[in-house]
């Protein structure tokens, strides 16, 4: 089945720029999405349409997309950034498909 | 602003199915929003289960299709998840969510949830 990857962790210092990337062989053809999940927490929606920040999202966090890999870019990073981040994408077939996550540190 | 609220047994026999509620208040479920199921075994990522429209339409996950029934009741608001023959591979934390109202500039719809419930943890164990 269709997968799309993400690193299991990143590690950033606050005021650092964090990249957390998604890779996947159908991300050309199908838009990703970004979600933050804090902990005991509902995932909240971050990034839409590979590049689009819903209303009330800070603009320190941004998408990018480039040939098989998108990337969410979380500039000057806060201690409150602290978090599970997931991607997700759709396969061949339209079935929804999220990343395993990426475990952000604030060290 | 939507709100979302699973409900239902937090321990289910191997064998057994599984039935949550997802009840939506402070907003329509039979608006044009569709409502998705996607649950999270613990410690490791999300898994879609599958979606539902007011009018009763679905989409599921292949890989969970043989087994998954969602259906909604309009009258109370709420849309419901069945999951039968569970075995310890199913224990998670399932949510509900709302597949947000976004679009493309060719009118597509896009496959975001943009408000989601707290979850509610479901164990399979005998």
């Amino acid at each position: 089945s269709y997968e799309v990857t993400q690193p299991p962790s990143v590690s950033v210092s606050p005021g650092q720029t964090a990249r957390i990337t998604c890779s996947g062989d159908a991300l050309p053809n199908h838009y990703a999405y970004w979600y933050q999940q804090k902990a005991g927490q509902a995932p909240v929606v971050l990034i839409y349409k590979d590049t689009e920040r819903p209303s009330g999202i800070p603009e320190r966090f941004s998408g990018s997309s480039s040939g098989t890999t998108v990337t969410l870019t979380i500039s000057g990073v806060q201690a409150e950034d602290e978090a599970d981040y997931f991607c997700q994408s759709a396969d061949s077939s339209g079935t929804w498909v999220f990343g395993g996550g990426t475990k952000l540190t604030v060290l | 602003q939507v709100q979302l609220q699973e409900s239902g047994p937090g321990l289910v026999k191997p064998s057994g199915t599984l039935s949550l509620t997802c009840a939506v208040s402070i907003g329509s479920i039979s608006g044009s929003n569709w409502w998705s199921w996607v649950r999270q075994p613990p410690g490791k990522g999300l898994e879609w289960i599958g979606e539902i429209f007011h009018s009763g339409s679905t989409n599921y996950n292949p890989s969970l299709k043989s087994r998954v029934t969602i259906s909604v009741d309009k009258s109370k608001n709420h849309f419901s998840l069945k999951l039968r023959s569970v075995t310890a591979a199913d224990t998670a934390v399932y949510h509900c969510a709302r597949r947000g109202p976004y679009y493309d500039s060719s009118g597509s719809y896009l496959k975001v949830l943009d408000y989601w419930g707290q979850g509610t943890l479901v164990t399979v164990s005998s």
